[in-house]
């Protein structure tokens, strides 16, 4: 069963706007992180952050977590064609062991030129 | 350095036959993970491996799946008697460690396996 739900599950933007997406998930976390998929294939790890901290940027990105609510959300800043892909939040779950990730079903971001 | 390798990375076969998946991790990475992602049931883990021990099986679907890691590298994922619904792409992953930030995954491209 997926441990993630994401929010919304299809967004499209024009290019230079701003695309926010958001993930729910169940049970207490170790660490929730952001991946990007193009055509179905290999996911490329965006940012990892941890059940401690609040905020974390990179680049363009910007990632919040609130544990009190369960949620996590993504903003992509400026958006470019290019970043046209799915987006998935994946949780490390407290009560796993080995770090396995549990990935919600995923937004499908299209930003237009 | 090289990221994670997947071959072949299509595969079609017919029912019944068995196939194997072989994935490359990183070098220096101690962990390995496959998942699965079709459409019905999105993105799945099935096991990891930390060295050459598999202590979590709990996401392989049937006994027809196996998998297993030799030399703390190259695992094979090995399918046997298959079916129309294990078609599916298959994904490895590989992390420096388990805990924290170390279990950062890197995926490979996938095997995008078919079953007639």
């Amino acid at each position: 069963s997926q441990q993630g739900e994401e929010d919304p599950q299809a967004l499209s933007i024009q290019e230079g706007e701003n695309a926010t997406m958001n993930c729910s998930y169940k049970t207490s976390i170790n660490n929730l992180q952001w991946y990007r998929q193009n055509s179905g294939r290999g996911l490329v790890h965006l940012i990892l952050i941890r059940s401690n901290e609040r905020e974390k940027h990179s680049g363009r990105l910007r990632v919040t977590l609130d544990t009190s609510k369960k949620s996590s959300s993504l903003l992509i800043t400026a958006s470019r064609a290019a970043d046209t892909a799915s987006y998935f939040c994946a949780t490390d779950a407290y009560y796993n062991q080995g770090g396995k990730l549990i990935f919600g079903q995923g937004t499908e971001l299209s930003v237009k030129p | 350095g090289a990221g994670v390798s997947q071959s072949p990375s299509n595969k079609v076969t017919e029912k019944g036959k068995d196939v194997e998946l072989r994935c490359d991790p990183i070098s220096g990475h101690t962990a390995l993970y496959w998942y699965r992602q079709s459409l019905g049931q999105g993105l799945e883990f099935l096991i990891y491996f930390q060295g050459n021990s598999a202590p979590d099986k709990s996401g392989l679907p049937s006994d027809r799946f196996s998998a297993e890691r030799t030399g703390g590298s190259v695992s094979t994922l090995t399918i046997q008697r298959t079916q129309q619904e294990d078609s599916a792409v298959y994904l490895c992953a590989s992390s420096l460690g388990l805990a924290g930030g170390l279990n950062t995954q890197y995926f490979g491209p996938g095997t995008r396996l078919t079953v007639l």
